[in-house]
C-alpha cells in the first residue's frame, strides 16, 4: 500500500467552528507533513512529526493543532480559523524525517477547505 | 521560506514537442527532487538527483544539475496531452523546499 489518504475531500466551516482533517497512511513511514497550498502557489510546510513526536512547527497559527496518536495517523485540528486560510491542505509521509533529502514524499490528495 | 524559483512561471506546448523547465536554488542541497501536481491534487514524486550527480534519466524525463550555478532543469521529451500539470523542484539542506514551480500545457 503506497497511498496516503485524506479525509475529507473537502471542508467549509465557520470561524467560530472546530474541526479536523485526517491524514493515514501505511507504509511504515515514521515522517508525516502538513503542508498548506494556496492557488497557484507551492506547498509551505506547517509542521513535521518525527517518530510521533513534532520536531518542526514552521510559526503556525495556534489556530491550527497537529497531533499524531500514532505512527500511521496524523491530525489537524482546527479552531477559530479566518477566511484566508482557506486553502488546499497537503498531508505527506516519508520514511524518516533526517532522510527527507534522500526519500521522496508521499503526498495525500488533500482537503480543500473553505473558511467562511 | 521558499529555496527554489522556478521559470518560466507558465509553458505552453503542442503535444509531441519538448518542454524544459528551470528551477535555480539558494544555498547548498543534499539533493534536488522534482514533483507533479495536477490541479488541485497531491504532488506526485517524479526523480530525484543528488548532489553529486549531473544527469538523470527516468522514462521521457531527463533532470540535470549543475551545483556550481545552483540550477537544475527538468526536460520532458514528447510530451503529451497527459503531462499537462504544475511541476514544482524541491531542495533538501537542511530543510525541504519547494519552487515556485512551472505550470506546464501540452496542447493536443
Amino acid at each position: 500500500d503506497t497511498e496516503v489518504t485524506q479525509t475529507p475531500k473537502h471542508l467549509v466551516m465557520g470561524m467560530t467552528n472546530k474541526k479536523s482533517l485526517k491524514c493515514e497512511q501505511h507504509m511504515g513511514h515514521r515522517a508525516m507533513y502538513w503542508y498548506k497550498q494556496k492557488a497557484k502557489k507551492p506547498p509551505e510546510l506547517m509542521f513535521v512529526y518525527s517518530y510521533e513526536k513534532l520536531s518542526i512547527n514552521e510559526s503556525v497559527p495556534s489556530r491550527f493543532s497537529p497531533e499524531c496518536p500514532n505512527s500511521s495517523l496524523l491530525n489537524l485540528h482546527l479552531h477559530a480559523l479566518q477566511p484566508e486560510d482557506s486553502a488546499l491542505y497537503l498531508c505527506a509521509s516519508s520514511q524518516e524525517q533526517r532522510l527527507a533529502g534522500i526519500n521522496e514524499q508521499f503526498f495525500g490528495p488533500g482537503t480543500r477547505l473553505t473558511v467562511l | 521560506s521558499q529555496q527554489g524559483e522556478e521559470d518560466p512561471q507558465a509553458l505552453s506546448i503542442q503535444e509531441g514537442e519538448n518542454a524544459t523547465m528551470n528551477c535555480s536554488y539558494k544555498t547548498s542541497i543534499n539533493n534536488l527532487q522534482w514533483y507533479r501536481q495536477n490541479s488541485g491534487r497531491g504532488l506526485v514524486h517524479l526523480i530525484l538527483i543528488r548532489s553529486n550527480e549531473r544527469e538523470k534519466h527516468s522514462g521521457r524525463l531527463r533532470v540535470t544539475l549543475d551545483t556550481s550555478k545552483k540550477s537544475s532543469s527538468l526536460l520532458i521529451t514528447a510530451s503529451r496531452a497527459a503531462d499537462t500539470a504544475s511541476y514544482f523542484c524541491a531542495t533538501t539542506g537542511n530543510q525541504f523546499y519547494f519552487g515556485t514551480g512551472t505550470s506546464l500545457t501540452v496542447i493536443p
